[in-house]
């Protein structure tokens, strides 16, 4: 079954520092990965998504995804963290024609000043 | 901006009432979810819909029925609420494209507290 667990269910870093919200998905062929980011109180918002066009995905607000298949991993990135990045992130993953979501957990990303 | 709007917002209740959640979309797309979110667990689907009149449970659908009469409408109702179901629920549509992944866009959600 398909599937996406994150790796961190917090992440701290400094303003200005670079960040990883990491991410590990199980398919038995080629998925289909997004990235969701819920701010406090907030709705969901797509920050990108895999189509198998390109490895390397970006996003909106400077973040960025890597597909790395020998390590089934889609990590998040971005150069250098800002203030309003402090936010839950999840991790999701596609199933089937029906297009059903399956969420990672989330990863609550801290931004100290 | 997927024109998704949710009533209520918020929502106190007592274990045993009835409750009817209402998400409402304004372009015609064609499947619709709900999904409720609990800390710890991402979002989990509970029902979806592909059509008028045609729905399927998702993952967490026990408590949980659904219905869709008009397109641009998918109701979720809690036929005898309980404490277990106090969570923060969200609509969800599908657009679909001819090409690249399609994306999905989640409603404002809802706040349902069961006393």
């Amino acid at each position: 079954a398909q599937s996406v667990t994150q790796l961190d269910s917090h992440v701290s870093v400094s303003e200005g520092t670079p960040v990883l919200l990491r991410c590990n998905y199980s398919s038995s062929y080629s998925p289909s990965l997004f990235w969701y980011v819920q701010h406090p109180n907030k709705g969901l918002q797509l920050l990108l998504k895999y189509t198998s066009a390109a490895t390397l995905v970006k996003g909106i607000n400077g973040f960025e995804a890597e597909f790395k298949k020998s390590e089934t991993s889609f990590h998040l990135t971005k150069p250098s963290a800002h203030m309003s990045d402090a936010a839950e992130y999840f991790c999701v993953t596609s199933v089937d024609s029906s297009y059903k979501l399956i969420f990672g957990s989330g990863t609550r990303l801290l931004v100290r000043p | 901006d997927a024109g998704i709007t949710q009533s209520p917002r918020h929502k106190v209740t007592e274990t045993g009432t009835p409750v009817t959640l209402r998400c409402h979309q304004t372009e015609n797309h064609r499947y619709m979810y709900w999904y409720r979110q609990d800390p710890g667990h991402g979002l989990r689907l509970i029902h979806y819909s592909y059509g008028v009149k045609d729905t399927d449970k998702g993952e967490v659908s026990d408590g949980y029925s659904v219905s869709r009469s008009k397109t641009e409408d998918f109701l979720l109702t809690l036929e005898s609420a309980t404490s277990s179901q106090t969570s923060v629920y969200f609509c969800a549509i599908q657009k679909v494209k001819t090409s690249s992944t399609d994306t999905q866009y989640f409603g404002p959600g809802t706040r349902l507290t069961v006393l």
